[in-house]
């Protein structure tokens, strides 16, 4: 079967610090691979997504970039955190082709800019 | 921009009653999904529709589509007290693959 993971679960840090957030899935390969931010009591906001190695779409100008280095892993990156990076962070795949399938989540990552 | 907007924002019931959550969407879309997401945790997919279905079933769960309308209608029959999270609908539209998540309902089900 297919797991999502993403980590770390909790994360604290300081205006202008770097941010790195991993995610891996197991059980397929050459999934879609994105990630959203939620704030507090809203909807989901995609941020990027990947079809592939290397292949990153944004879809929002930000503070944050991504990176798949290998096929089932997802990397969302800050040189300097904002303020308004805070927010929970949710990594998630579907399976390529990905029209009509189901997105599966992480957990997510709560971020707290101070 | 936002595709999916669900009503009511939040709607708090007593256990045993039915909740009715509806989105509502503004392009052609090839599918609409329902989604779960408990307090501070991931989301979990709950039934998915597609554009040329009505109506569909899954235990307590009953999903209506209306293409005319543009929306899309939750039915939690018999609800409990662990039915309490947050309901999501996402669509898939025709020009693009990528799912539009709306802002969700939140649910409280009172025990």
């Amino acid at each position: 079967s297919q797991t999502i993971h993403q980590w770390p679960a909790t994360l604290v840090q300081p205006v202008g610090s770097p941010l790195s957030l991993e995610c891996t899935v197991e059980g397929t390969s050459n999934p879609n691979l994105y990630w959203y931010r939620q704030a507090a009591g809203r909807g989901l906001q995609l941020l990027f997504y990947s079809v592939g190695i290397g292949q990153i779409s944004s879809e929002v100008p930000q503070n944050l970039s991504a990176s798949r280095p290998q096929d089932r892993q997802f990397i969302l990156s800050s040189k300097k955190l904002l303020l308004s990076d805070s927010g929970f962070y949710l990594c998630a795949w579907s399976q390529y082709p990905d029209s009509g399938n189901t997105i599966y989540f992480g957990e997510g990552s709560w971020l707290t800019v101070v | 921009s936002q595709q999916g907007e669900e009503d009511p924002q939040a709607l708090s019931i007593q256990e045993g009653e039915n909740a009715t959550m509806n989105c509502s969407y503004k392009t052609s879309i090839n599918n609409l999904q329902w989604y779960r997401q408990n307090s501070g945790r991931g989301l979990v997919h709950l039934i998915l529709i597609r554009s040329n279905e009505r109506e569909k079933h899954s235990g307590r769960l009953r999903v209506t589509l209306d293409t005319s309308k543009k929306s899309s209608s939750l039915l939690i029959t018999a609800s409990r007290a662990a039915d309490t999270a947050s309901y999501f609908c996402a669509t898939e539209e025709t020009s693009g693959s990528r799912l539009t998540f709306g802002e969700g309902t939140q649910l409280t089900v009172n025990p």
